[in-house]
């Protein structure tokens, strides 16, 4: 069974920089493709970045480019976000999700709040 | 302003059928990206419902179903339940030079009356 467990989410100031980390199990990792997908307080999902399944390729939503960086390391079966500049608009909860043949399996989240 | 389009809420009866449209573009849905859909629970994390435009996972009830054509595709709940007053979000894929993207639609809210 697919399991994938985020933590590392937390009260930052804006301006300040924050990682969070997902693990996976229960599931071949270094063959699958992962996505960060975040959801601010009462509204609907909104994709943040994504990376291919050896790391060498990854892409980023607007909105986060520049500031965000995803990786991974299949070794530890983990996926990273390291968040910078962060904003009051980055208050999310955010999520790591597996990519099954376009479909995504989903963490329960990790809860970011940016704010002074 | 989402990528693909759903209605903000729809609402039915117990026992009634209801369906969930999700209008996408030729760059999208259009361009022949399969279509997910997710159920949403307040608080806890989507789940996956339906996949490729129309697959239900294992222990999806077959009230649930889902359909594409051209740019748009539908999520169909028949027997409505209320167990099934929940978000529901459709997923598909995006591309432009950096490459495929995903894409969300905006979430429709089902009550059960």
């Amino acid at each position: 069974e697919v399991q994938l467990v985020e933590s590392g989410g937390g009260l930052v100031q804006p301006g300040g920089s924050l990682t969070v980390s997902c693990a996976a199990s229960g599931f071949t990792f270094n063959i699958y493709e992962m996505n960060w997908v975040r959801q601010a307080p009462g509204k609907g999902l909104e994709w943040v970045s994504y990376i291919s399944s050896g790391g060498d390729a990854t892409y980023y939503a607007d909105s986060v480019k520049g500031r965000f960086t995803i990786s991974r390391d299949n070794a530890a079966n983990s996926l990273y976000l390291h968040m910078s500049g962060l904003r009051a608009e980055d208050t999310a909860v955010y999520y790591c999700a597996s990519d099954d043949y376009g479909a995504l399996h989903w963490g329960q989240g990790t809860l970011v709040t940016v704010s002074s | 302003q989402s990528v693909l389009t759903q209605p903000p809420s729809v609402s039915g009866a117990p026992g009634q059928r209801v369906t969930i449209s999700c209008t996408g573009s030729s760059s999208n849905i259009g361009a022949g990206y399969d279509v997910h859909w997710y159920k949403q629970l307040p608080g806890t994390a989507p789940k996956l419902l339906i996949s490729g435009n129309t697959n239900r996972p294992s222990g999806v009830p077959d009230r649930f179903s889902g359909s594409k054509s051209g740019t748009s595709a539908s999520l169909a709940i028949t027997g409505l339940q209320a167990e099934d007053e929940a978000d529901y979000y459709c997923q598909s894929y995006d591309s432009n030079l950096s490459g495929p993207y995903v894409v969300f639609g905006g979430g429709t809210k089902l009550t059960v009356l």
